[in-house]
């Protein structure tokens, strides 16, 4: 069985400052990470993931994610955050091998709401 | 993004009436997903398929059935609705463990 633990449920930060969104897991196999992004009224996109090799990962819209096996966890980073980028995160996990074992399991969320 | 769509977007409905959703793909992946969202829970997996005819239960499937005769649709039924059910209904698509592509949403309320 598999967890996953979002810190905080809600983050608010200025805009063009930094942010860390953290997020935690628990399994007894190796497992494959994502964070998704939900803007408001909208479906789920995926934002990053990791699957393997580096254990930096980023996306096309300056967000990054770091894999640390040591501590199972999972934080998603940006240097400078756009108005734009309120919504809320979800970090997802899936174990990498098993049958039947495609399915995703969530965090509550963090909401991310950037002020001017 | 991804060919998925959800029917209806929004439906009200009384206790006690059974309702079904719908999810459409056009990608032709294997798997198909109903998750629910609720404040302060997320996303869980109720149901899901890994082919025609295939189904299995998630985490919270009580209360609902699915079904798949195509690839491409897959349908979700409460039999007999409860307000506890009032949620916001995604569908999501994969054809591999790396990525889950979701659709709309259905937002379903039950009074």
């Amino acid at each position: 069985a598999q967890s996953v633990t979002q810190l905080d449920s809600q983050v608010p930060v200025f805009e063009e400052a930094p942010v860390e969104l953290r997020c935690n897991y628990s399994s007894s196999v190796s497992v494959y990470l994502f964070w998704y992004v939900q803007y408001p009224n909208q479906g789920l996109q995926l934002l990053l993931k990791y699957l393997s090799g580096s254990t930096l990962v980023e996306s096309i819209n300056g967000f990054e994610a770091e894999f640390n096996k040591s501590q199972t966890s999972f934080h998603l980073r940006k240097p400078s955050v756009h108005i734009s980028d309120t919504a809320e995160y979800f970090c997802a996990v899936t174990s990498v091998s098993g049958a039947g074992s495609y399915q995703l399991t969530f965090g509550k969320g963090t909401k991310l709401s950037v002020i001017p | 993004d991804a060919g998925i769509t959800q029917s209806p977007r929004h439906k009200v409905t009384e206790t006690g009436t059974p309702v079904t959703l719908r999810c459409h793909q056009t990608e032709n992946h294997r798997y198909m997903y109903w998750y629910r969202q609720d404040p302060g829970h997320g996303l869980r997996l109720i149901h899901y398929s890994y082919g025609v005819k295939d189904t299995d239960k998630g985490e919270v499937s009580d209360g609902y059935s699915v079904s798949r005769s195509k690839t491409e649709d897959f349908l979700l039924t409460l039999e007999s609705a409860t307000s506890s059910q009032t949620s916001v209904y995604f569908c999501a698509i994969s054809e591999s463990k790396d990525t889950q592509y979701f659709g709309p949403g259905t937002r379903l309320t039950v009074l």
